[in-house]
Order: structure tokens, then C-alpha cells, then sequence
């Protein structure tokens, strides 16, 4: 099946730094979403990205579908954005959503 | 507008018993995909549900089971419950056609004792 990496596993931030975070898959993909886990374990679908740029607020999302990668940017980052970020792709003539282990982001005040 | 409910939130069974959890999906939504999350890792997938048919199976064995409703609610069904069956179980909708965003409940979290 298809292959998710996501980088870094974790990550540090002090209230209001940026940060990238990178999704790379193995395949071509039908789409590619980006999910926030709160320490709830709440999950948040942020993006539904399978190729351009898209904002919402201070997260922006990049997908390069012709070189399989995407990017997630957290723009001035608040202690809320804590928790774990997914990527998760949806190969060709597949229903199935296979995700990546995560990137566990926690923002210190 | 309600989105994706999930029961119960939390359940405690013991190995060998046999367990639903039901879903029901976000008003316009017509499609249901169920996922298992064992903790410190991401959700791995069971199985959709549309048009009240199971559509596609990830790979988990036949103890894991389900339905969908008219109404396009579903239930997950466990059968023969093991150890290794504790994890967040998550229910998620979407409308089927182009661009439509997966949206999750909650979670209903089982431990099997």
C-alpha cells in the first residue's frame, strides 16, 4: 500500500514562532487532507488539499502532487495548536483514507 | 448543523465479549468510514459504508463487522473482543462525489480488561 511519512515526529514551538511541517507519500494520490488531533483526541480536518495552495487563518497548506509532497505552515503559533497534526492521502481507485504517523507539535507559552 | 455523534464515549469490556459503537454522520453527508487508533499512532482504517453496503475493508479480521442504516447511520461490531482491541475508535463522514472533506466524531474509546 501506499507509504505516509510525515517530519519531523516532534515538534517544540515557543508561543508565536513558525513552523513547516512535511507530508511526503509514495504514490499518486486522489487527495490529501491535513487533521489536527487535540489532547482530547478530537480530529480536526483542517485541509482538503490534492494539489495548490490553500490559507485558512494562520495555517497555510502546499501540495506538490507531481513531486508527492505536501506542507503544512503554522504561522504565529498559540499554545492551541498543541496536539497532533496528520496528513492523510487517498490513493487512486481506493476509498480509504492511509495516514502518517503524525507530527506531535506542542506550543509553550 | 450537527456533525458526526459517536456512542457511547467511553466502554469497558472484557476479552471474548462482543461490542457495537454507533455513528451517525454529518446532516448531507451519505458515507460512513470507520478507524481504529491505537495510541501514539494514526488512525488505520476498517471500513466505508454507502449506500448501505460495505464498499471497502482495510485489513482487520471478520470479528470486525458492520452496518448502515437507511438513514446513513452506522454501528461497528466487534466480535470475540482481545487485549489488543483497547484503542479510540473513530467514526467519520463525508458526501460521496468530488471534494469532500472527511469529518470525524469524537471517538468512542474502548478497553478491553
Amino acid at each position: 500500500g501506499i507509504q505516509v511519512e510525515q517530519s519531523p515526529p516532534d515538534l517544540i514551538l515557543q508561543e508565536g514562532a513558525n513552523s513547516t511541517l512535511r507530508c511526503n507519500f509514495s504514490d499518486s494520490v486522489n487527495n490529501l487532507q491535513w487533521f489536527h488531533q487535540n489532547p482530547w483526541g478530537q480530529l480536526i480536518n483542517l485541509f482538503y488539499i490534492p494539489s495548490g495552495t490553500k490559507q485558512n487563518g494562520r495555517l497555510s497548506a502546499t501540495t506538490v502532487a507531481t513531486e508527492r509532497y505536501s506542507l503544512l505552515y503554522i504561522s504565529s503559533s498559540q499554545t492551541t495548536d498543541s496536539g497532533v497534526y496528520f496528513c492523510a492521502v487517498e490513493p487512486y481507485n481506493d476509498y480509504k483514507l492511509s495516514f502518517g504517523a503524525g507530527t506531535t507539535v506542542t506550543v509553550r507559552a | 448543523d450537527a456533525g458526526v455523534t459517536q456512542s457511547p464515549t467511553h466502554l469497558i469490556k472484557t476479552r471474548g465479549q462482543q461490542v457495537t459503537l454507533r455513528c451517525s454522520p454529518k446532516s448531507g453527508h451519505d458515507t460512513v468510514s470507520w478507524y481504529q487508533q491505537a495510541l501514539g499512532q494514526g488512525p488505520q482504517f476498517i471500513f466505508q459504508y454507502y449506500e448501505e453496503e460495505e464498499r471497502q475493508r482495510g485489513n482487520f479480521p471478520d470479528r470486525f463487522s458492520g452496518h448502515q442504516f437507511p438513514n446513513y447511520s452506522s454501528e461497528l461490531n466487534v466480535n470475540a473482543l482481545l487485549l489488543g482491541d483497547s484503542a479510540l475508535y473513530l467514526c467519520a463522514s463525508s458526501s460521496q462525489g468530488l471534494n469532500s472533506p472527511l469529518h470525524f466524531g469524537n471517538g468512542t474509546r474502548l478497553t478491553v480488561t
